[in-house]
């Protein structure tokens, strides 16, 4: 079974601060994606990677950024936390489809 | 513009009974449509995947319709157990090559005993 490993359940940070969350697969994947999810709105698409060291903007990538230094891990980055980034951040891997999904970190900022 | 809206937004019914979930996309060019399910925090977990030329998929309990001359999806559930209470993402991919992916806002439905 795929494994799409997200490092943490629930995050709490503040204002300003970088954020860092990790995404792990297990499944040889070369295709990541990092996805918000808010109330009323579909899954939104930040960014995507399909190799090692490539990405690629998605929907809204602003304030964000990415890193696939590993084919297998893919982190998603808030480099100036702000409020309206408090959301539900959901990853995915996938070789073609369909897309397999960790179970999510909820994000705060306070 | 490429939209894909899912109703009813929620839905409760009791054990048992069967229900039918609607998605309405104005996706073009078309690739495929999926259905997801997502519990209650849990990521969404692939349900059914249906093609141009294909207009019904079953996974157990769960059916899924495509129309694409009306661009209309539906997806039944028969004989609704307390454990298919989640919400029901339906997916629209494009025929561009890519990744991209239109998601429905969802149908959040409750199962009560």
């Amino acid at each position: 079974d795929v494994k799409v490993t997200q490092s943490s359940r629930y995050l709490v940070k503040r204002t300003g601060e970088k954020v860092f969350l990790e995404c792990v697969q297990d499944m040889d994947h070369e295709n990541m994606f990092w996805y918000r999810q808010d109330p009323g709105l579909g899954l939104r698409l930040i960014y995507f990677s399909y190799d090692v060291k490539m990405k690629e903007k998605g929907d809204i990538p602003e304030g964000y950024s990415v890193s696939r230094e590993k084919k297998e891990r893919f982190s998603l980055i808030l480099e100036s936390a702000s409020t309206n980034q408090t959301s539900m951040y959901l990853c995915a891997s996938t070789t073609n489809q369909p897309q397999h999904f960790g179970d999510g970190t909820r994000l705060s900022i306070l | 513009k490429n939209q894909v809206e899912q109703s009813p937004q929620s839905l409760i019914i009791l054990e048992g009974k069967n229900c039918t979930l609607q998605c309405n996309y104005t996706v073009s060019p078309f690739s495929n449509l999926r259905w997801y399910k997502q519990d209650t925090g849990r990521g969404p977990v692939s349900l059914t995947i249906m093609t141009f030329s294909e207009n019904t998929k079953s996974n157990g309990r769960y059916t899924a319709t495509l129309d694409a001359d009306t661009k209309q999806s539906s997806l039944h559930i028969t004989a609704s157990q307390l454990s298919d209470s989640a919400s029901y993402i339906c997916v629209v991919t494009l025929n561009t090559g890519g990744f991209k992916t239109i998601f429905g806002a969802g149908t959040r439905l409750f199962v009560k005993a």
